[in-house]
């Protein structure tokens, strides 16, 4: 199957400072997205963004699919933030709705 | 309202006992899925089901057995229960386009502890 990487495995921020979280894929792609797990283990949907760049709020993701990596980016990063980032991939022409996950980014965000 | 609900959160049980997770969604999706989470945060697809048939069967034991009665429910069924079996177990359900997969949304999880 696809191989996905994540980096950094871990980062931790003070308050307030930006990040970039970056995934690579090893095959063409028709499908990313982000997710957030939040201490308390929820798996929250950030992105869907099999192409181009999308913001919401203090988030914001860019995926290159011909170069095969998508980054996320946190801004004036917050608490609340802390977690796993996890990015996941569909590969085209493999069975629908198999999404391939990365290991994830442990994010620890410092008050 | 939850959008995708699984039950029970928390399993604590023997070796060897039987358990079942229900899982539920609200979204209107026409494809579930069982995702295994193990103890260093790996989140691996078992099964997926689009309108109760079965799409995905991951290399799983056949101790696992997933049941769809229809396109919003989704049942996972664990006979003789190992110490491997532990770890968090996530529901998820998406809308399944023709070319690719829509959004995933997750459940809470159901953390199961075998002793």
């Amino acid at each position: 199957g696809i191989q996905v990487e994540q980096s950094p495995p871990d980062l931790i921020l003070q308050e307030g400072a930006n990040s970039t979280l970056r995934c690579n894929f090893s095959d063409s792609v028709n499908n990313l997205q982000w997710f957030h797990q939040n201490p308390w283990g929820q798996l929250i949907n950030l992105f869907y963004i099999p192409s181009g760049t999308k913001q919401n709020g203090r988030l914001s993701a860019t995926t290159v699919a011909t170069e095969r990596y998508s980054l996320l980016y946190i801004s004036s990063s917050q608490t609340t933030d802390s977690g796993v980032y996890f990015c996941a991939v569909e590969n085209r022409g493999s069975t629908l709705g198999r999404l391939y996950f990365g290991r994830g980014t442990q994010l620890t965000v410092w008050p | 309202d939850t959008a995708v609900s699984q039950t029970p959160k928390y399993l604590v049980t023997q070796m060897g006992n039987d358990k079942s997770i229900k899982c539920e969604q609200n979204l209107g999706h026409d494809t579930m899925y069982w995702y295994k989470q193990d103890s260093k945060k790996f989140l691996k697809i078992m099964f997926s089901y689009n309108n109760k048939e079965l799409i995905i069967n991951e290399t799983v034991p056949n101790r696992f057995s997933p049941k769809s009665p229809d396109k919003a429910h989704l049942n996972l069924h664990i006979n003789s229960l190992e110490l491997g079996d532990s770890a968090v177990y996530f529901c998820a359900s998406s809308h399944s386009g023709t070319v690719n997969t829509g959004e995933l949304f997750f459940g809470e999880g159901s953390r199961l502890t075998v002793l």
